[in-house]
């Protein structure tokens, strides 16, 4: 089965510091592709950053990187200098590569950064 | 950067009424997605569609949900009728294409109420 894990329900961090938000995922499918995404308190879901599984280098988009260990079936987002409009819920997703089957979505992450 | 339009943003309604809620993906994209999100959980897909048709709608209630995107560009997606569980936040998604590695792009949502 398909799964994806979550286990920091949420998080407190001081403004400034590098974040780090855990997400471990289980497919058996050979190909597929990681997703992370934001839900600020408005509701809206706002796409972040992409890892392909067969990517050689992780992925980075800005203050966002993402820590893509495939052995370990783990791709960890981290935020580096968080800011307070950081403060949001964090989700992060997988999908098959090469077919049409629904992205899988973890629980989510609640971040609070404090000023 | 084109945004995925929905309307209304909110939205109260009794319980046996009708609603209806209206999706525009970014231009070009031809897959279309609606999805379902309680406070506090990760997104639920109701239906997908690919250009005007139907891909997947096994988790859509179909005695009370119906979804329609008849010429492969807009969305309607409709409650009839309404029931206090449905109460939950409604984003539409657009993407490029099929593939997993073609990130959604989400609209703002509609916040439903049902009383």
């Amino acid at each position: 089965a398909q799964k994806i894990t979550q286990t920091q329900p949420g998080m407190f961090v001081q403004e400034k510091e590098a974040v780090t938000l855990d997400c471990t995922y289980d497919t058996s499918d050979p190909s597929y592709g990681l997703f992370w995404y934001k839900q600020p308190s408005s509701g809206e879901m706002i796409f972040l950053i992409y890892q392909g599984s067969y990517d050689q280098q992780n992925a980075t988009e800005g203050r966002y990187s993402l820590n893509f260990q495939k052995a370990r079936k783990s791709a960890n987002l981290v935020i580096s200098a968080s800011q307070l409009g950081d403060s949001a819920m964090y989700f992060c997703a997988m999908r098959p590569l090469n077919s049409n089957y629904q992205l899988i979505w973890g629980a989510g992450t609640k971040l609070i950064i404090k000023p | 950067e084109a945004e995925v339009a929905q309307s209304p943003r909110y939205k109260i309604t009794e319980k046996s009424q009708a609603v209806a809620f209206w999706c525009d993906p970014i231009s070009g994209h031809a897959t279309l997605y609606w999805y379902r999100q309680i406070l506090g959980q990760g997104p639920e897909l109701l239906v997908q569609f690919q250009d005007e048709s139907v891909v997947d709608d096994s988790q859509l209630p179909k005695d009370r949900f119906s979804a329609e995107r008849l010429k492969g560009v807009d969305s309607t997606l409709k409650i009839q009728p309404a029931e206090l569980g449905d109460s939950a936040m409604y984003l539409c998604a657009s993407s490029s294409g099929q593939g997993g590695h073609s990130p959604l792009h989400f609209g703002n949502g509609t916040r439903l109420t049902v009383t």
